[in-house]
């Protein structure tokens, strides 16, 4: 059984680039959750997802971040022209019939992107 | 709203001493409380949850939590540490979308 599964592993860009961050969820599962992790820090939740709908997104920053998960293919995490304090680990999660938004169930996590911008 | 802290952002034991990483939270409905594990370059990894039910929560590789409602504490127990059990350690808690602490990073010393 696949787990989560995040390309890329690591991804560097340059100032004012834009990254593609993409995330397969477990088979089964039709929910998927974008978290970030700064150095130091905990991981903050961003955006929550089903096919084709976003859920909840009160953790995205307003400007030049978007989330997609379209009806066929995996999730997408996009950041347009970074900066440098988007340098961070994003993680994606996903859970089966929203459980976690229920607070019942447990999220299954990916091994995360690491991204760092120069 | 609900959050999390988590006591001591670093934890050193010994090798085959009791770990207890500190967990309190504020939620202000009944709290579903989770930990979670990371190892090096890797994802989350569930180590148990409480949701209801017995208060006392075992979980893999010998974790252990209790929850305590008049304390809003749900520390982390180890009887005996392993050299595998260094990784960092996330409290979390929920309804609604997940609200992880900051982390509890421990080092097992041989």
């Amino acid at each position: 059984n696949a787990g989560v599964m995040q390309n890329p592993r690591h991804l560097v860009r340059r100032r004012g680039q834009e990254a593609r961050l993409r995330c397969s969820p477990m088979k089964g599962h039709s929910h998927v959750y974008w978290y970030r992790q700064l150095p130091e820090e905990g991981l903050k939740f961003m955006v929550y997802l089903q096919k084709e709908n976003i859920i909840d997104e009160s953790g995205m920053p307003k400007e030049r971040f978007s989330a997609e998960f379209p009806k066929e293919g995996p999730s997408i995490l996009r950041i347009q022209q970074v900066v440098r304090g988007d340098s961070a680990a994003y993680f994606c999660a996903s859970s089966p019939q929203g459980s976690a938004a229920r607070g019942t169930g447990e999220l299954f996590f990916g091994e995360g992107s690491r991204l760092t911008v120069l | 709203a609900q959050s999390v802290t988590q006591l001591g952002s670093h934890v050193s034991v010994s090798e085959g001493a009791l770990v207890l990483l500190r967990c309190n939270y504020s939620s202000s409905v009944p709290p579903y409380l989770f930990w979670y594990v990371q190892y090096p370059n890797q994802g989350l990894q569930l180590l148990l949850k409480y949701t209801t039910g017995a208060t006392l929560v075992k979980g893999i590789n010998g974790f252990e939590a209790e929850f305590k409602k008049s304390e809003t504490s749900f520390h982390l127990t180890k009887p005996s540490a392993h050299m595998s059990d260094a990784a960092e350690y996330f409290c979390a808690v929920s309804p609604g979308q997940l609200t992880f602490g900051s982390g509890t990073q421990l080092t097992v010393l041989p």
